[in-house]
C-alpha cells in the first residue's frame, strides 16, 4: 500500500508558540490531502481539505487563521497551529488519496500538547 | 448529506469466536464504503472497501464485510477473532462534492476487545 509519513509524532510546546506538522506521501503524488483532528475516545473530525497549488478548504467551525495549511507540492502538505493554546492539544492526523474512488492512506498522527 | 452510524461503542468477543462490527449508512446515489482500523496512538489503516460488484468484500487480516443495500448496512466480520484484532474500528463513506472533490465521513468508531 501507499505510504504517508507524518512528522513530528509528538510535540510539546508552550502556549503562544506555533507548531508545524508535516505530511508527506512517500511513493505517490497526492493532489489532495486531508487533515483530521481526533479527541480522546472520539472519531475523526475533518478540519480541512488541502489542495496542491491552491487554498485549502476548511470545514465549518475551523479557524483558517489558527490552522494554516499549505500544500506546496504533490507530496507535501503542512499544518501550522498558530499561537497554540492548551485547548489545541489533540491528536492530528493527515491522509491522502490516490484517486476519487480510492481509500485513504493515513499518516501515523501527531500528538500535540500545549502547556 | 452522507453519513454512517456505528451503533455499538464496544464489542467484546472471545478469541476464536466470530466477530461482527456493525455499520449502517445513509447516502444519496451509489455508496463508497470503507472500513479502517486504528491502534493506540497511531493513524488509521485501510481494511477494505465497497464501491461496486460483489456484496461480500474481503480485506486485510482476514476481515470481510457484507454490503446489504436493502438494510443499508455494511457490517465488518471475521470468522475467528484474534487478541491482536483488539483496536478501534471506523466505518466510513465517501461524500462526493458538487465542485468535483470529495471528503470522507467517519462513523463514531467501535472499540473491539478480544479476550484470550
Amino acid at each position: 500500500g501507499a505510504v504517508v509519513s507524518q512528522h513530528p509524532s509528538r510535540v510539546i510546546c508552550k502556549s503562544g508558540t506555533s507548531v508545524k506538522i508535516e505530511c508527506r506521501s512517500l511513493d505517490f503524488q497526492a493532489t489532495t490531502m486531508f487533515w483530521y483532528r481526533q479527541f480522546p475516545k472520539q472519531s475523526l473530525m475533518l478540519m480541512a481539505t488541502s489542495n496542491e497549488g491552491s487554498k485549502a478548504t476548511y470545514e465549518q467551525g475551523v479557524e483558517k487563521d489558527k490552522f494554516l495549511i499549505n500544500h506546496a507540492s504533490l507530496t507535501l502538505s503542512t499544518l501550522t497551529v498558530t499561537s497554540a493554546h492548551p485547548e489545541d492539544s489533540s491528536f492530528y492526523i493527515c491522509s491522502a488519496s490516490r484517486g476519487r474512488g480510492g481509500e485513504l492512506f493515513f499518516g501515523e498522527g501527531s500528538r500535540l500538547t500545549v502547556l | 448529506a452522507q453519513s454512517v452510524a456505528q451503533p455499538e461503542d464496544q464489542v467484546n468477543v472471545a478469541e476464536g469466536n466470530p466477530l461482527t462490527v456493525k455499520c449502517t449508512y445513509s447516502v444519496s446515489g451509489n455508496p463508497y464504503l470503507f472500513w479502517y482500523v486504528q491502534y493506540p496512538n497511531r493513524g488509521l489503516q485501510f481494511l477494505l472497501k465497497y464501491i461496486t460488484g460483489d456484496n461480500l468484500v474481503k480485506g486485510s487480516y482476514g476481515f470481510e464485510a457484507e454490503f446489504n443495500k436493502s438494510q443499508t448496512s455494511f457490517h465488518l466480520k471475521k470468522p475467528s477473532a484474534l487478541v491482536s484484532d483488539s483496536a478501534l474500528y471506523f466505518c466510513a463513506v465517501r461524500d462526493m462534492l458538487a465542485a468535483g472533490g470529495f471528503k470522507t465521513i467517519f462513523g463514531a468508531g467501535t472499540r473491539l476487545f478480544v479476550k484470550a
